[in-house]
């Protein structure tokens, strides 16, 4: 079965702060997944990866396939921006997807 | 499109009582899930369904049931509550079982088992 760890695992950063989210997994993978859930719980898609880099306005993730390792990234971040971030990876053995305990963000005005 | 649906929002059993959660989504995805979500744990997968008439069991799937009759409707049966079994169920479904395409949730159903 697929490790999935994430770090930090709380992350309290000031507004306009850079953010790094990080995802190691253990066995090799053919798909991963960032995923957003707000404190009223519902969950979305931000990103899905196989390989490179993907942006969305200030939003950036990137995979290292090599080194099994996967970052989210969000520049110049606001309050809005406090969610969960869960990382998710498909591969390894594993029916559907393995999933991250997730990385409880919170950024302060 | 509505996207994925699901039925209750909350629900509140006693140990013993059975119940269904409802799940549909109207995007004619082959490929359905249920998770189930625990404070200080990732998600993790009850059953799931690559297309109508076809189900198979995930990494928790004891005290569960699924069927999918239909490509809208993937419904989870608990069939004796148990406290244990207190938690948020997420349905999700994308259209391509590889994992390579986006993946939708509901909005989940909050159930707490006494």
């Amino acid at each position: 079965k697929n490790e999935v760890e994430q770090s930090p695992q709380n992350l309290t950063a000031q507004e306009g702060e850079f953010i790094t989210i990080n995802c190691s997994y253990s066995v090799g993978i053919s798909a991963l997944h960032w995923l957003q859930q707000h404190p009223g719980g519902g969950i979305v898609s931000l990103f899905m990866l196989s390989s490179g880099k993907k942006k969305h306005g200030r939003l950036i993730a990137t995979i290292n396939i090599q080194e099994k390792h996967s970052s989210l990234h969000i520049t110049a971040s606001h309050p809005r921006d406090s969610a969960v971030y869960i990382c998710a990876v498909l591969g390894g053995g594993a029916d559907g997807l393995t999933f991250g305990k997730g990385t409880h963000l919170i950024i302060q005005p | 499109n509505a996207g994925v649906t699901q039925t209750p929002k909350f629900q509140v059993l006693k140990t013993g009582q059975s119940m269904t959660l409802q799940c549909a989504q109207d995007m004619n995805h082959e490929y359905m899930s249920w998770y189930r979500q625990d404070p200080g744990m990732g998600l993790r997968l009850i059953h799931y369904s690559v297309g109508a008439g076809i189900t198979d069991q995930g990494e928790v799937p004891n005290g569960y049931n699924v069927s999918r009759s239909t490509t809208e409707d993937f419904p989870l049966r608990l069939l004796s509550a148990a406290p244990s079994q207190t938690s948020v169920y997420f349905c999700a479904s994308t259209k391509d079982f590889a994992g390579v395409k986006e993946q939708y949730f509901g909005p989940g159903t909050r159930l707490t088992v006494t």
